[in-house]
């Protein structure tokens, strides 16, 4: 089956600092990619949805100059978590579908990567 | 707006026994597809069984069946014959026909099996 990785699987960082998180697709072209996040005991929220060469579309509510998204090619998505706070520590978990995937365009899920701000 | 309803926030089942997990969902769409997840301490997503708006059948994946009731817009899921290793939240989710294909997830319901 398609095989969906993230780096780092968890990162500690302290307040005022970036951290950035990737999204790869190992065994397949991953046209749309999803960023979800999820804090303990709750559901996954989606944050944003990006499409490999063109801009991400953010749900509302999600400051795009804090949660920056970059995906520039069919098997790699980034997303930076810029001036990190306490607030921002959660599990962040990535997804990706492609044009090849089966026909309901099932998504794949990295996963995860636990991020704790002090 | 589309909307999907989980409303036991947690269950427990005897092992061997099977389990009923219940999903609602709201949309005024005519093509949508609801999926099972699972997601253990670990984390990771697992996809466990969709089953599509226009699907005449119910979806069955091994020990996974889903009690589609388009009527009652229901799409439970069902676990025969649990084991001890489906012990973990399990969320229903909704695609969104908004071309992106977003999933809409609901609260989830954290199952413990019992020996």
């Amino acid at each position: 089956g398609a095989v969906v990785s993230q780096h780092p699987s968890w990162v500690i960082c302290k307040s005022g600092t970036s951290v950035k998180i990737e999204c790869r697709s190992l065994d397949f072209q991953a046209t749309t990619m999803f960023w979800y996040r999820q804090f303990p005991k709750q559901s996954l929220m989606l944050m944003a949805t990006s499409n490999e060469g063109s801009k991400a579309t953010y749900e509302q509510g999600v400051e795009k100059d804090k949660f920056l998204i970059n995906h520039a090619s069919l098997t790699l998505s980034t997303l930076t978590v810029t001036s990190a706070h306490p607030e921002d520590s959660s599990f962040y978990i990535c997804s990706a579908s492609g044009q090849a995937q089966r026909e309901h365009y099932e998504q794949y899920f990295g996963p995860g990567t636990r991020l704790t701000v002090t | 707006a589309q909307k999907i309803t989980q409303t036991q926030p947690g269950m427990f089942v005897q092992e061997k026994e099977a389990v009923t997990l219940d999903c609602t969902y709201d949309t005024s769409d005519q093509s949508y597809g609801l999926f099972w997840y699972k997601q253990p301490s670990s984390g990771e997503m697992i996809f466990l069984i969709y089953q599509g708006s226009y699907d005449e059948q119910n979806a069955t994946e091994g020990r996974y069946s889903l009690n589609f009731q388009k009527a009652r817009k229901s799409a439970n899921l069902v676990i025969s014959a649990s084991q001890l290793g489906d012990s973990a939240m399990y969320f229903c989710a909704m695609r969104e026909a908004d071309g992106y294909n977003k999933l809409i997830f609901g609260a989830g319901t954290r199952l413990a099996v019992h020996p």
